[in-house]
């Protein structure tokens, strides 16, 4: 099973309003990366909050992390249309000398003009 | 340029065979990591690895193998055990743990 499940599935939004998707995750955590991928492309990197963090902001981006939840959610302001994509977020374990890097179901976001 | 690269980026297989994806990154990249995507769906881990000559199974590593002989390349080998191996393959690097990781454009694998 996947080590994270995002909410909601799917999420379709005017341009200019701001999205919010939420990941549940099942294990204990290095970090949390949030990932975008554009329909049949490889993901790009968006965002990282460590697990002794509880926000971060990069640019439209806002990411929360509460790790007594396991749970994190990513919000994008004033969305607009060229940020249609599927958002994932990806938790990182460390396994002896490796990185385990475990990603959630996605979040499809539509945004339309 | 910088990057990681997967060839080919269609791959079509008769079933019963073996085929093998590559995935090569020029970035000196400690880690590396394989996922299969299916139509709708998450990344699903089938190995990973952190330094040569060692990796570990992801969550679906059944039907799968993959070799880490030098630090620029981990190709994955899809085998005839693999039940339904029609997918979506990605392949990944990052520099260090705990790090973001860098795909590949993918490679789609179709099985006829």
């Amino acid at each position: 099973s996947q080590q994270g499940e995002e909410d909601p599935q799917a999420l379709s939004i005017q341009e200019g309003e701001n999205a919010t998707m939420n990941c549940s995750y099942k294990t204990s955590i290095n970090n949390l990366q949030w990932y975008r991928q554009n329909s049949g492309r490889g993901l790009v990197h968006l965002i990282l909050i460590r697990s002794n963090e509880r926000e971060k902001h990069s640019g439209r981006l806002r990411v929360t992390l509460d790790t007594s939840k396991k749970s994190s959610s990513l919000l994008i302001t004033a969305s607009r249309a060229a940020d249609t994509a599927s958002y994932f977020c990806a938790t990182v374990l460390n396994t002896g000398t490796a990185s385990k890097l475990t990603f959630g179901t996605g979040t499809r976001l539509q945004v339309t003009l | 340029d910088g990057g990681i690269t997967q060839s080919p980026k269609y791959l079509f297989r008769k079933e019963g065979q073996n085929v093998t994806l590559s995935c090569e990154q020029n970035l000196n990249h400690d880690a590396m990591y394989w996922y299969r995507q299916d139509p709708g769906q998450g990344l699903r881990l089938i190995y990973y690895s952190q330094i040569v000559n060692d990796f570990q199974k992801g969550d679906i590593a059944e039907g799968y193998s993959v070799s880490r002989e030098k630090k620029e390349s981990f190709p994955l080998t899809v085998t005839s055990a693999q039940k339904n191996p029609t997918a979506f393959y990605l392949c990944a690097s990052s520099i260090y743990r705990n790090t973001e990781a860098f795909f590949g454009q993918g490679t789609r694998l179709t099985v006829v």
